[in-house]
């Protein structure tokens, strides 16, 4: 069975200072791995995915996640915030089979002036 | 870019009354979905669709049914809704055969139960 772990809740932190939003999973299968974003009163945004190939991805707002396959996990960081990122993000698997998403419960990030 | 497209931003329904919940998306994506979302329990897969008229059961389908009579349209009823369906529902939709494509969301519905 899969699951995906967010360790943390809630995740206050000052602008302009860096950020790590853990995600750990458990799979028996190969997976992919993605982050979604949700700002308040909205629906979730894709931010990244990881499907293959080099183990840091990149978004083009400055997030970035590295897939760590022998620790299984898929942590998101951005070295500097800004009050913008103040939203609740969402770590999902999927199987290399399939079409079903797992998602964690979700970390909300907030960025304090 | 994907349009996934909920037909209520807001609702307010009683106790016992038949809902419905309407997700449409622009993409002739096969697959599509419904999650609940409440605090603290993430999303929550109710049911989903792989093609016309075809459902699988998620990991909450108790009390609710869905029905996806076209490709682009997907459902979701609740029979006789009680106070504990209130939450937000979140429809996507993906394109089939594989895994790795994202789920496209909706804006979500956010749906009172009095």
């Amino acid at each position: 069975a899969q699951s995906v772990t967010q360790l943390d809740s809630q995740v206050p932190v000052f602008e302009e200072a860096p950020v790590e939003l853990r995600c750990n999973y458990s799979s028996s299968v190969s997976v992919y791995l993605f982050w979604y974003v949700q700002y308040p009163n909205q629906g979730l945004q894709l931010l990244l995915k990881y499907l293959s190939g080099s183990t840091l991805v990149e978004s083009i707002n400055g997030f970035e996640a590295e897939f760590n396959k022998s620790q299984t996990s898929f942590h998101l960081r951005k070295p500097s915030v800004h009050i913008s990122d103040t939203a609740e993000y969402f770590c999902a698997v999927s199987k290399n089979t399939g079409n079903q998403f797992y998602f964690g419960t979700g970390t909300s990030l907030t960025v304090i002036p | 870019d994907v349009k996934v497209t909920q037909s209520s931003r807001y609702l307010v329904k009683r106790t016992g009354e038949k809902v419905f919940l309407e997700c449409v998306q622009d993409m002739d994506h096969e697959n599509m979905f419904w999650y609940r979302q409440d605090p603290g329990l993430g999303l929550r897969l109710i049911y989903f669709s792989y093609d016309v008229k075809m459902k699988e059961k998620g990991d909450i389908p108790e009390g609710y049914s869905v029905s996806r009579e076209k490709k682009e349209r997907f459902s979701l009823i609740l029979e006789s809704a009680s106070t504990n369906q209130t939450s937000m529902y979140l429809c996507a939709s993906s394109s089939a055969g594989v895994s790795n494509q994202p789920q496209h969301f909706g804006d979500g519905t956010r749906l009172s139960i009095l």
